[in-house]
């Protein structure tokens, strides 16, 4: 079953306009990591951020993580076109090393 | 860098065939995974392995086998091709740790007719 579920599912915006989105999980985590996935190719690893941890920058990139709440936030600032993308959100539910996506948010910057 | 390699970016096969998608990594890792991906569902965990000869059912394994004997490679099997399997492949190996990143090979798009 799908442990993550972004949200929205799909983002238009314009470019320098921050983008926000949004993961929903289900069961207790070790960590939560954001993945990228340019058109038709595999997943780029964008920022891991373990369960004591509430935030978390990486260049334009920021995370936030709420375990109560079992949601984590991905914020892109300034974007840029090069950013379209879809992004996913990561979580090791069975703390097996076996990882769960969500269905992603489809990100279009506007030039 | 990691470098993780699909077999092929497309295939076409038909409905009954046996298929085999490879997927080789070259950074010594000890897991290595098979997803598919389908629009609007994101990526599906079939199988993953945490050694060599050992596999471990993911969520949608029905259809699937899969064999890991080298450290390097990972096959996934579709036994008996069918239509519903017509999807984007997407392999990836990380190492031992739970906060270790995930790599992913390029994908392979398979059609089954």
């Amino acid at each position: 079953s799908q442990q993550g579920e972004e949200d929205p599912q799909a983002l238009s915006i314009q470019e320098g306009e921050n983008a926000t989105m949004n993961c929903s999980y289900k069961t207790s985590i070790n960590n939560l990591q954001w993945y990228r996935q340019n058109s038709g190719r595999g997943l780029v690893h964008l920022i891991l951020i373990r369960s004591n941890e509430r935030e978390k920058h990486s260049g334009r990139l920021r995370v936030t993580l709420d375990t109560s709440k079992k949601s984590s936030s991905l914020l892109i600032t300034a974007s840029r076109a090069a950013d379209t993308a879809s992004y996913f959100c990561a979580t090791d539910p069975y703390n097996n090393n076996d990882m769960r996506f969500g269905a992603g948010t489809r990100l279009t910057v506007k030039p | 860098d990691v470098k993780v390699t699909q077999s092929s970016r497309y295939l076409v096969k038909r409905t009954g065939e046996k298929v085999f998608l490879e997927c080789v990594q070259d950074m010594d890792h000890e897991n290595m995974f098979w997803y598919r991906q389908d629009p609007g569902l994101g990526l599906r965990l079939i199988y993953f392995s945490y050694d060599v000869k050992m596999k471990e059912k993911g969520d949608i394994p029905e259809g699937y086998s899969v064999s890991r004997e080298k450290k390097e490679r990972f096959s996934l099997i579709l036994e008996s091709a069918s239509t519903n399997q017509t999807s984007m492949y997407l392999c990836a190996s990380k190492r031992g740790s739970s906060t270790d990143t995930q790599y992913f090979g390029p994908g392979t798009r398979l059609t089954v007719l």
